[in-house]
């Protein structure tokens, strides 16, 4: 069964640090574009960070850029957010995400976040 | 940044109506652009991807249209178990926004 599972979200002071951790299963973990997306209470989705199809390119949502680190972990099969300088308004539910890809002759094609975990809760306040 | 903008951000229905959701994006997004459902409490759910491509196991009462700037969710005959917000997402480039969810609720 393809399944992610996210930990590490907790309760943590403003200006404190986190580390989030997806841990993937059931699937090849390194063929797969994967994302970070959160949710504060009552509020929309939020793309936060993800790596490209290739693993080798990185980006992140302004809000969070020099602030947030995403990295992965092939052999351990996991996706990792390094979460600094936190602040009231990075509380929210946090979803690992993996990005559905089409593969052509010629090209390989990446389209939306097909499996998500069932998330984890960070909550920043003092 | 692509900003996405869904219309209605609620709506109000019985079972059996059908019902249309539009996405239109700042920019153009060719068809990257794919709709989510997501229940209370729940992770969401990948529906629709590349504008109109129905994903696994989705019911074929969802239908994607759309191109460049201007999408739409359009669903058929709603069930009870429809009843959920909707996002619609581009993923063109990054960062890969969301519009801001629409509140499909039973009248």
């Amino acid at each position: 069964e393809v399944q992610l599972v996210e930990s590490g979200g907790g309760l943590i002071q403003p200006g404190g640090s986190l580390r989030l951790s997806c841990a993937a299963s059931g699937f090849s973990f390194d063929d797969y574009a994967m994302h970070w997306v959160r949710q504060a209470p009552g509020k929309g989705l939020e793309w936060v960070s993800g790596f490209n199809g290739n693993g080798d390119s990185k980006d992140y949502a302004d809000s969070v850029k020099g602030r947030f680190f995403i990295s992965r972990d092939n052999a351990k099969k996991s996706l990792y957010l390094q979460m600094n300088s936190l602040r009231a308004e990075d509380t929210a539910l946090y979803y690992c995400a993996r990005q559905l890809h089409v593969i052509m002759p010629k090209y390989t094609y990446y389209y939306g976040l097909s499996v998500w975990g069932q998330g984890t809760t960070v909550a920043v306040s003092s | 940044d692509i900003q996405m903008t869904q219309s209605p951000s609620s709506l109000s229905a019985s079972v059996g109506d059908r019902v249309t959701i539009t996405c239109r994006a700042s920019q153009s997004v060719n068809s990257h652009l794919n709709w989510y459902q997501q229940e209370p409490g729940k992770a969401p759910k990948l529906l629709i991807y590349a504008a109109s491509n129905l994903q696994n196991g989705v019911p074929s009462r969802f239908r994607g249209s759309g191109s460049g700037t201007d999408f739409t969710l359009t669903i058929t005959y709603l069930q009870p178990e429809d009843f959920a917000t909707y996002y619609c997402q581009q993923s063109f480039s990054t960062p890969y926004t969301f519009g801001q969810g629409t509140k499909l609720e039973i009248k």
